[in-house]
């Protein structure tokens, strides 16, 4: 039971082009939503983060977007960057007692070609 | 300032033998996981921590036992290896339940032939 569903599995985007990566959940108890980045043979590392009480979140090129009423969120990479190839991981955390476990979506491989 | 280590990076082993990776972090953070990666299906949540001597079942706790015995280390164990457990095994910590962002080891690459 997969509680962040997470799509495209893969992306093939062309340098300076827009990368969009989609999320949705179920969970209603969920009250933290981050993006990770993983590059080949490293550990994932914290991209962007968002609230649910935001709608939107941006640093620099990456923006996240949060719909709380139809439980999706997304990520945008703008002018994408051949250094942007990489997996990408959406994520929620439980409020509460969740000693802050992290439930992941399954990925999205996105490759941007010069 | 190493973060979190992994060890090993890579193993091999026959179905039914047993083994250890070992995970320590040298940021004092009280929370460390471990989770496993499979292609198309994320990372989840295998066993974590929330303290020296205190373990806890994640999503996926069959076949893998745990330890945290010293704050720094996690432990994690195959008593019986199946070639299911075959995965890139990732370790992490967290300083705190209400901290935001988990720092994650390098991860153990584990084929169980």
């Amino acid at each position: 039971q997969q509680q962040v569903k997470q799509s495209p599995q893969s992306l093939i985007v062309q340098k300076g082009g827009i990368s969009i990566i989609n999320c949705a959940y179920e969970n209603t108890a969920f009250d933290y939503f981050p993006w990770y980045q993983q590059f080949p043979g490293k550990g994932p590392a914290l991209l962007i983060a968002i609230r649910p009480d935001v709608s939107e979140k941006k640093e620099g090129r990456f923006t996240i977007s949060f719909n709380k009423s139809a439980k999706q969120f997304s990520l945008h990479i703008m002018d994408s960057q051949p250094g942007d190839s990489a997996t990408y991981f959406c994520a929620a955390r439980s409020g509460g007692t969740s000693y802050g476990k992290l439930t992941f979506g399954q990925g999205t491989i996105l490759t941007v070609h010069p | 300032n190493a973060g979190v280590t992994q060890t090993p990076k890579f193993r091999v082993l026959k179905t039914g033998q047993s083994m250890t990776l070992l995970c320590a972090q040298d940021m004092n953070h009280e929370y460390m996981y471990w989770y496993r990666q499979d292609p198309g299906m994320g990372l989840r949540l295998i066993h974590y921590s929330v303290g020296e001597g205190t373990t806890a079942k994640g999503e996926v706790p069959d076949g893998y036992n745990v330890s945290r015995l010293k704050k720094q280390n996690f432990l994690l164990g195959l008593e019986s290896a199946a070639p299911s457990q075959t995965s890139v095994y990732f370790c992490a910590s967290s300083p705190f339940s209400g901290a935001n962002v988990l720092t994650f080891g390098a991860g153990s690459r584990l084929t169980v032939l």
